[in-house]
């Protein structure tokens, strides 16, 4: 069983450029959630999405930032018009289907991205 | 919202020792989980604890949840043990729907041989 698959590992993009980053779940998990990590800080938490719905964005910049979470395919965080302090790496979590309180997440290896 | 303080925030360690990194948080909490960044920056499942004791080789964890805190022991340190352990939660009632992790500002551990 793979774990959480997230491409590229290492994005560069110029400045105003679009940044598009995927997610592939584990198998079975059909909950997602993305976080950024700044350089030198914590994970902080941006979005929450089940298959075709964003549960929680509550993370996310208003602005120029995107998730989504199709029924087929990976989760997408899109980026437009990247800025450079838009640098950071950002991870996916996946869990499976809530059974009563919260379970385990598990991490992808993350998507560090570098503006230029 | 919930904080999360961990402590210390470095350490430096011989290898072979032994060391405990303690996590507090404010609010009564659904999951709490301990993660290590590696070097390489890959972020890796070590404990899902949100009460009680678990062991898993060398590591071990602890979380007194009545006491808001959770503590993760690492026996016979190793080089390969360096990197930031990080504690995160996730508030009790704060919807029950998934991981709205709260993470801590982490403790950088060094392993010297």
């Amino acid at each position: 069983n793979a774990g959480v698959m997230q491409n590229p590992r290492h994005l560069v993009r110029r400045r105003g450029q679009e940044a598009r980053l995927r997610c592939s779940p584990m198998k079975g998990h059909s909950h997602v959630y993305w976080y950024r990590q700044l350089p030198e800080e914590g994970l902080k938490f941006m979005v929450y999405l089940q298959k075709e719905n964003i549960i929680d964005e509550s993370g996310m910049p208003k602005e120029r930032f995107s998730a989504e979470f199709p029924k087929e395919g990976p989760s997408i965080l899109r980026i437009q018009q990247v800025v450079r302090g838009d640098s950071a790496a950002y991870f996916c979590a996946s869990s499976p289907p809530l059974q009563g309180t919260n379970t385990e997440a598990f991490f992808g290896q993350g998507t560090r991205l570098t503006v230029v | 919202g919930i904080q999360v303080e961990q402590s210390p925030p470095d350490l430096i360690l011989q290898e072979g020792a032994n060391s405990t990194l303690r996590c507090n948080f404010s609010d009564s909490v659904n999951n709490l989980q301990w993660f290590h960044q590696n070097p390489w920056g890959q972020l890796i499942n070590l404990f899902y604890i949100p009460s009680g004791t678990k062991q898993n080789g060398r590591l071990s964890a602890t979380t007194v949840a009545t006491e808001r805190y959770s503590l993760l022991y690492i026996s016979s340190s190793q080089t390969t043990d360096s990197g930031v352990y990080f504690c995160a939660v996730e508030r009790e009632g704060s919807g029950g729907y998934g991981q709205n992790f709260v993470f801590g500002p982490g403790t950088r551990l060094s392993v010297l041989p």
